[in-house]
């Protein structure tokens, strides 16, 4: 089983939808993680950060982090063509000598 | 956030060459690493550049061919050794603040090896 799930996509979404990307981890004692956007031909960019479980919001990004179901996602409202990218999420895990996992990313294309 | 600097930005070598990228970050970090991404592919991290000793490098990666240097808390370098077709990716390298859990990107090294 891989460290950091994520499903590849593609994901296509109107623009103006919620757009909603998943992803597990296998490591029950990680502590911090991580959402990446990725445009094509650009290196990534980290949108949000978590650590606690609950919601966290910033702007038009919510990401929700459910540490008993080892599960993180990042809701992103009002989709606009300009999200269209890689999202890719990563995981800190203390457990491997403080190493980062990162998932293989899902595509995500908003509709104009 | 981090200012990270990456040089060159692009390249173009010949097989059985080498190539050196420096990565310079404008404050002080806890860690470095150094990536390779192929097109469409996702991160495959190389090493972790430690300060003033030897990188721990991942399985599939050694030292001979990825010799990479860490002089200072704000600059390190990787150099791809003997390159060969297979070497042409984009590099990366990445840090973490000091003050947080977080890892920024630098813009990465577009190689093409011919």
């Amino acid at each position: 089983q891989k460290e950091v799930e994520q499903n590849s996509g593609p994901l296509s979404v109107p623009e103006g939808a919620i757009a909603s990307l998943n992803c597990t981890y296998s490591d029950r004692v990680s502590q911090s993680f991580f959402w990446y956007r990725q445009y094509s031909g650009k290196s990534p960019e980290l949108i949000m950060s978590i650590y606690s479980n609950g919601d966290k919001e910033d702007g038009r990004f919510t990401a929700q982090l459910n540490k008993a179901s080892q599960y993180v996602s990042l809701l992103i409202r009002d989709s606009q063509p300009s999200d269209s990218a890689t999202y890719l999420c990563a995981v800190n895990m203390w457990s491997s000598g403080n190493q980062f996992y990162f998932g293989t990313g899902t595509s995500l294309t908003v509709i104009p | 956030s981090a200012v990270i600097s990456q040089k060159p930005s692009r390249d173009i070598c010949q097989r059985g060459t080498s190539l050196t990228i420096q990565c310079q970050v404008d404050s002080q970090v806890t860690m470095m690493f150094w990536y390779r991404q192929q097109p469409g592919q996702s991160l495959t991290l190389i090493a972790t550049a430690n300060q003033g000793s030897e990188a721990t490098y991942e399985s599939g990666f050694v030292i001979d061919k990825f010799p990479i240097s860490r002089p200072n808390l704000t600059f390190s370098t990787l150099t791809v050794s003997n390159m060969s077709p297979e070497d042409s990716s984009i590099y990366l390298c990445s840090v973490v603040r000091r003050d947080s859990y977080e890892q920024y990107f630098g813009p990465g090294t577009r190689l093409t090896v011919t």
